[in-house]
């Protein structure tokens, strides 16, 4: 069964933590994405990976960092550095972020994490 | 002005009832156009592409109008599973980071 697989489903971190969230595909799809959204708004784009090796931020990149060693990984890591985490994030791919009109993306469950 | 804008509602509408809904967006170099379709709590689902012509899937209508700027979305004989939020996607460019993701449109269905 294809799909792109979140964990964990709830998170939660204390105060000066770093938590790694994971986000899996077995779709072969080449672009992964991280967003963040927050109650009532739409999401925003953290960081994103068109190919392994390779990564760009995105509009709100400060405070994580990510990495993709292989195409079905693309990890999220919330540092200590980000004030304000308590979000629902969601991890997507896309099969080739070119050409745009197909640019579809599936998404992960999504991490609820929280502050303690 | 945000680059992507919808009426957040919600939208409250009966059983069977016809709804629509738009969607602003403010690059008009923006080149393709997407609704998804968000349950409370889940993950967003790709409802529909929409395409300069319009198009339809089954009680689903979505039509792009590129002189004013909007994209809508049209559901007829609304279902009590239709209540969801609906997101306008709006990319604008060749980057990741000019895929736009509107707020969303809360719709409830009522029996």
């Amino acid at each position: 069964d294809g799909g792109i697989t979140q964990s964990p489903k709830y998170l939660f971190r204390k105060e000066g933590q770093n938590v790694t969230l994971s986000c899996e595909q077995n779709l072969n799809h080449d672009a992964m994405y991280w967003y963040r959204q927050d109650p009532g708004q739409g999401l925003r784009l953290i960081y994103y990976s068109q190919i392994v090796n390779d990564f760009q931020k995105g509009d709100i990149a400060e405070g994580y960092s990510v990495s993709r060693e292989k195409k079905e990984s693309f990890p999220l890591t919330v540092t200590s550095a980000q004030k304000n985490p308590t979000a629902f994030y969601l991890c997507a791919s896309s099969i080739d972020p070119q050409p745009l009109t197909k640019n579809i993306q599936y998404f992960g469950a999504g991490t609820r994490l929280s502050v303690l | 002005r945000k680059e992507v804008e919808q009426d957040p509602g919600p939208f409250n509408v009966p059983e069977g009832a016809t709804v629509a809904f738009n969607c602003t967006y403010s690059n008009s170099a923006s080149q393709s156009f997407f609704w998804y379709r968000q349950d409370c709590r889940k993950e967003p689902k790709l409802l529909m592409s929409v395409y300069s012509s319009g198009n339809e899937d089954g009680r689903f209508t979505a039509q792009l109008n590129r002189a004013s700027q909007y994209i809508s979305l049209l559901i007829r004989d609304s279902k009590l599973s239709d209540s969801a939020t609906y997101l306008c996607v709006v990319v604008g460019g060749s980057s990741a980071s000019k895929i736009i993701f509107g707020s969303g449109t809360r719709l409830s269905i009522r029996p």
